[in-house]
């Protein structure tokens, strides 16, 4: 079975361009998970999906950042106008439904980002 | 709400022991994770606990506290590909979030 798959692998952009991160999770699973990871921060959850639907986006910096889950099979984050302090790598994580061992997330193999 | 301590940086010698520690403070408790992340790449799954006491699997080993709020990853036989982050890892209550340490970045020497 294919892991979550993440696109692009790296995306060099411009100060105040559009960026679009894409992740195709897990079949099968309930839940998706983005999160950025910086050496200062470490790893921050920025949204969680459950059943497509959006139900922790506590940890989106501000309102430059959106993301979108139209089907089970795909979810985007984007960043419009990106800034230089949004260079990080982003991942995505997926996982089944449940307590206790269910809660292990897969994760992706990141979109290492930066904005110059 | 939630927090998680770890040593910032470790460094041990080829073929030793080191264990990573890892304090929690957790509104309900649901498990314990531990993840591996080498550079540049994904967190991977090392092992998880929810029952006091020592889980091995190979070479790693993981121990659990509840009543301390204490967990360590022991890493025998360490090998050059050890070199890696640890990640402690727990639910975050009812919100189906796993809150993230920031890791302990271990350094194995020759």
């Amino acid at each position: 079975d294919a892991g979550v798959i993440q696109s692009p692998r790296h995306e060099v952009t411009e100060m105040g361009q559009e960026v679009t991160l894409r992740c195709k999770p897990i079949s099968g699973h309930d839940y998706l998970f983005w999160y950025r990871q910086t050496m200062m921060r470490g790893l921050e959850l920025l949204i969680y999906f459950n059943n497509n639907v959006p139900i922790d986006d506590s940890g989106m910096p501000e309102d430059r950042f959106s993301a979108k889950m139209p089907n089970a099979s795909f979810s985007t984050l984007k960043i419009q106008p990106s800034e230089p302090r949004d260079s990080a790598v982003y991942f995505c994580a997926s996982r089944v439904a449940g307590a206790g061992a269910h809660n292990e997330q897969f994760f992706g193999p990141g979109t290492r980002l930066t904005v110059l | 709400g939630q927090n998680i301590d770890q040593p910032t940086e470790m460094t041990a010698t080829e073929g030793a022991i080191v264990q990573i520690n890892c304090t929690y403070q957790t509104s309900g408790f649901n498990g314990l994770f531990w993840y591996q992340q080498h550079a540049g790449e994904a967190p991977t799954f090392l092992s998880y606990n929810v029952l006091d006491g020592l889980e091995e699997k190979g070479r790693f080993s993981s121990f659990l506290s509840r009543s301390k709020g204490y967990s360590y990853l022991l890493l025998k036989e360490l090998q050059m590909k050890d070199s890696a982050s640890y990640l402690c890892a727990v639910p975050g209550g009812a919100t189906n979030k796993l809150i993230f340490g920031t890791g302990t970045l271990l350094a194995v020497q020759p």
